[in-house]
């Protein structure tokens, strides 16, 4: 069974600085795996999907890092602003296709 | 085009009754999954469907949960005899093949047994 752990559990940094979330999973044959962001009282909104044969991905200002090997992910982003305070939740799907999900990194960008 | 959605987004019942939550994958969308978010507990998986069959019903708590698709579209979970510790958001999400493609979330179903 896929167990993901995310430390830290919140993060507060202020404005401009740069975000490292980290994520850890202890099946090292992931399929994929799969950031996300929610919002208080809302639904999940997919960032970015790593693929197992990839190391990593980008969209913007964000940047995901996949290490198989050592069962880590990373979600780094740039020059935070205060709409990036969110929670952030990382999953890794196995080959049993269900998400199995971290419980998240609250984050804070203080303005 | 149009995203995952749910209904009702918000549900208040009484403990003892039934209710049924509904959920509108993406159109074309074959893969539809149910998914719970508990306070203090996560994310949890609760079933999986390929189409309008279920080959993954492991996740559902206990035999009151249950589930169905219909012309490998819209999906309705269906809880019996609601407890207290049901309360939770219901999440569902879709995608357009099985694993290895991205899920999308809809909004989901805020449930609240009294």
């Amino acid at each position: 069974k896929q167990e993901v752990t995310q430390i830290p559990a919140a993060l507060s940094v202020p404005e401009g600085e740069n975000l490292v979330l980290n994520c850890s999973f202890t099946d090292s044959a992931i399929y994929n795996l799969q950031w996300f962001r929610q919002d208080p009282g809302k639904g999940l909104t997919s960032l970015l999907l790593i693929q197992s044969s990839q190391r990593e991905q980008t969209s913007g200002r964000l940047n995901a890092s996949l290490d198989k090997s050592s069962g880590r992910s990373t979600l780094y982003i740039a020059a935070s602003q205060p709409g990036d305070s969110a929670t952030y939740l990382c999953a890794g799907v196995s080959s049993d296709y269900k998400l199995s999900f971290g419980a998240g990194t609250t984050v804070t960008v203080r303005a | 085009g149009a995203g995952v959605s749910q209904s009702p987004s918000n549900k208040v019942t009484e403990k003892g009754k039934d209710v049924e939550l509904r959920c509108d994958p993406i159109s074309g969308h074959t893969a539809l999954y149910w998914y719970r978010q508990s306070l203090g507990q996560g994310l949890e998986f609760l079933i999986y469907f390929q189409g309008n069959s279920a080959p993954d019903k492991s996740g559902l708590p206990s035999d009151r949960f249950s589930a169905e698709r219909t012309g490998g579209s819209v999906s309705t979970l269906t809880i019996q005899r609601t407890q207290q510790e049901d309360s939770a958001v219901y999440l569902c999400a879709s995608s357009l093949g099985g694993s290895g493609e991205t899920q999308y979330f809809g909004p989901g179903t805020r449930l609240l047994v009294l």
